[in-house]
């Protein structure tokens, strides 16, 4: 199985600055003949199902405001909230899709400073 | 919209069965492989089954692999997973997911306790 790694576990943010949440996966996630990262972020509130925000490593989901951008490729990924809000508290989790079982990282708490 | 919606949870006896269903709507059900994921209380988001779209290919969690079975009827728009001989380890919420990036269903509270 892949495993997947964030960084750090739990993150205190002020409210407006910049936020980043880092997961390495054990191996690759770049299928090489379609050039795509089989790779998610979601964003879990309590109450809430996890809800997806960006795939394919990059590609932000209908809806999803432009703060949240994702970056990397292969095994290495960067989420990152541009200007935090008070309701992007939440658990980020990342996740490989690449092959079965998905796999998720442990998760990271982000909170207002 | 793609909507997923869960039923069949609640409160069972450790050895007992548990049935729980997904309804999909808003897209081509039949095209889609689908997906089981649980949280556990205070833990992360554990994957638990995959069934293809056309339901010839199944693949489980070592942890429920023998005890769970997921099937679905295409008919119905409607994906499925038997629970049997839970232990209180499978207390959890269990959602559905549409692969290969949701979205997920609202999930439905399993307890396993005596």
């Amino acid at each position: 199985d892949i495993v997947m790694t964030q960084s750090p576990d739990s993150l205190a943010v002020s409210l407006g600055a910049r936020a980043t949440i880092n997961c390495k996966s054990s191996q690759s996630v770049l299928y090489s003949s379609n050039n795509k990262n089989y790779f998610a972020w979601y964003q879990h509130k309590p109450g809430q199902p996890p809800k997806v925000l960006i795939s394919w490593a990059s590609t932000r989901e209908s809806g999803v405001p432009d703060r949240f951008s994702g970056s990397g490729s292969g095994t290495d990924f960067t989420l990152t909230i541009s200007g935090l809000q008070a309701e992007d508290v939440a658990v980020y989790y990342c996740q490989q899709y690449y092959s079965t079982p998905w796999t998720f990282g442990q998760g990271t708490k982000v909170e207002i400073k | 919209q793609v909507q997923l919606v869960e039923s069949g949870g609640g409160v069972v006896q450790p050895g007992r069965s548990l049935r729980l269903s997904c309804a999909a709507s808003g897209f081509t059900f039949r095209s889609y492989s689908m997906h089981w994921v649980r949280q556990a209380p205070g833990e992360g988001l554990e994957w638990v089954a995959v069934i293809s779209y056309d339901g010839s290919n199944k693949y489980y969690a070592d942890s429920v692999k023998g005890r769970f079975t997921i099937s679905r009827d295409n008919s119905q728009n409607t994906l499925y997973l038997q629970m049997n001989s839970l232990r209180t380890e499978d207390t959890a919420v269990y959602y559905c997911a549409k692969d290969p990036t949701g979205p997920w269903g609202q999930g439905t509270q399993v307890t396993v306790s005596s």
